[in-house]
C-alpha cells in the first residue's frame, strides 16, 4: 500500500499563476481532506471530500480556491491567482469512512508552495 | 469557537527525561482527542488517540492524560530519546464534524543526546 500520495512536493508559481495540488489517496479511502500548514503553526482544515462530492468546504477561502475529487483520478486542490500570503505546506489526508471523528486518517507528505 | 490551545511551544529536555506537551480545548462536544508526530519534511502521523470515556491511555513510551472538566489533555514522553525529536500536535474531532480535525499550534521538541 502505497499510502496517501501527493504531488508535487514543491512547487514554485509567480504571484498571480495558478497552482495545482494533487492527491491519491490510500486505496480503499473514499474520503479525502486537505489542510493547509503556514510556517511554525498547526494545520488548519480547509475542504472534506468524497468522490465527486464536497462535504464541507467551510475552511476554504471563498475567492481563488477550489477543489475536487472526480470518480476517476486523484482530488484536485486548485488556486488561482496566487498571492504570496499563499505559501504554506498543503497536506492531503484520506480515511476509508466517515466515522464521526476523525479517526482512519492517514496524511500525506505534502505540497510545499512557494509564490515568488 | 472550535480552538485547541498548546503549549509550550518549543521544549528542550535530555535524553531519558519526560516531556510533558498540553493541550486545552473549548469546545465540549469533542470527543475524539489525537496526538500526531511531524518530522521535517513529513506528514503528521498519528501516534496515539484517546476519547473522553478515559483518563489515560499508554502506548509504549507515550502516554496520553485527560481530564474531561478541565477540559484538558497531555502528551508525555517517557524516556525520551533523541529520535523523539520532531514537532507535536495535538487535535480534537467532534462528533459528527464529518472527521474534520481542529489542531493546535504545535509543539517543537528537541531531545538532547
Amino acid at each position: 500500500n502505497a499510502g496517501v500520495m501527493q504531488n508535487p512536493r514543491h512547487l514554485v508559481r509567480r504571484r498571480g499563476q495558478e497552482a495545482r495540488l494533487r492527491c491519491s489517496p490510500m486505496k480503499g479511502h473514499s474520503h479525502v481532506y486537505w489542510y493547509r500548514q503556514l510556517p511554525e503553526e498547526g494545520l488548519k482544515f480547509m475542504v472534506y471530500l468524497q468522490k465527486e462530492n464536497i462535504i464541507d468546504e467551510s475552511g476554504m477561502p471563498k475567492e481563488r480556491f477550489s477543489a475536487e475529487f472526480p470518480k476517476e483520478g486523484p482530488s484536485i486542490l486548485r488556486i488561482q491567482q496566487v498571492v504570496r500570503g499563499d505559501s504554506a505546506a498543503y497536506f492531503c489526508a484520506s480515511s476509508p469512512r466517515m466515522t464521526g471523528t476523525g479517526d482512519g486518517y492517514t496524511f500525506g507528505s505534502g505540497t510545499r508552495l512557494t509564490v515568488v | 469557537q472550535q480552538q485547541v490551545k498548546q503549549s509550550p511551544q518549543s521544549l528542550i529536555v535530555q535524553k531519558g527525561g519526560i516531556p510533558i506537551i498540553n493541550c486545552a480545548y473549548e469546545n465540549t462536544a469533542f470527543d475524539y482527542f489525537p496526538w500526531y508526530q511531524q518530522f521535517p519534511g513529513k506528514g503528521p502521523a498519528l501516534l496515539i488517540a484517546i476519547r473522553p470515556d478515559v483518563s489515560e491511555k499508554k502506548e509504549g513510551r507515550f502516554t496520553i492524560s485527560f481530564n474531561k472538566s478541565a477540559k484538558q489533555f497531555s502528551l508525555h514522553i517517557m524516556d525520551s530519546q533523541p529520535g523523539d525529536s520532531a514537532t507535536y500536535f495535538c487535535a480534537a474531532s467532534p462528533e459528527n464534524a464529518g472527521n474534520m480535525l481542529t489542531f493546535g499550534g504545535g509543539t517543537r521538541l528537541m531531545v538532547k543526546p
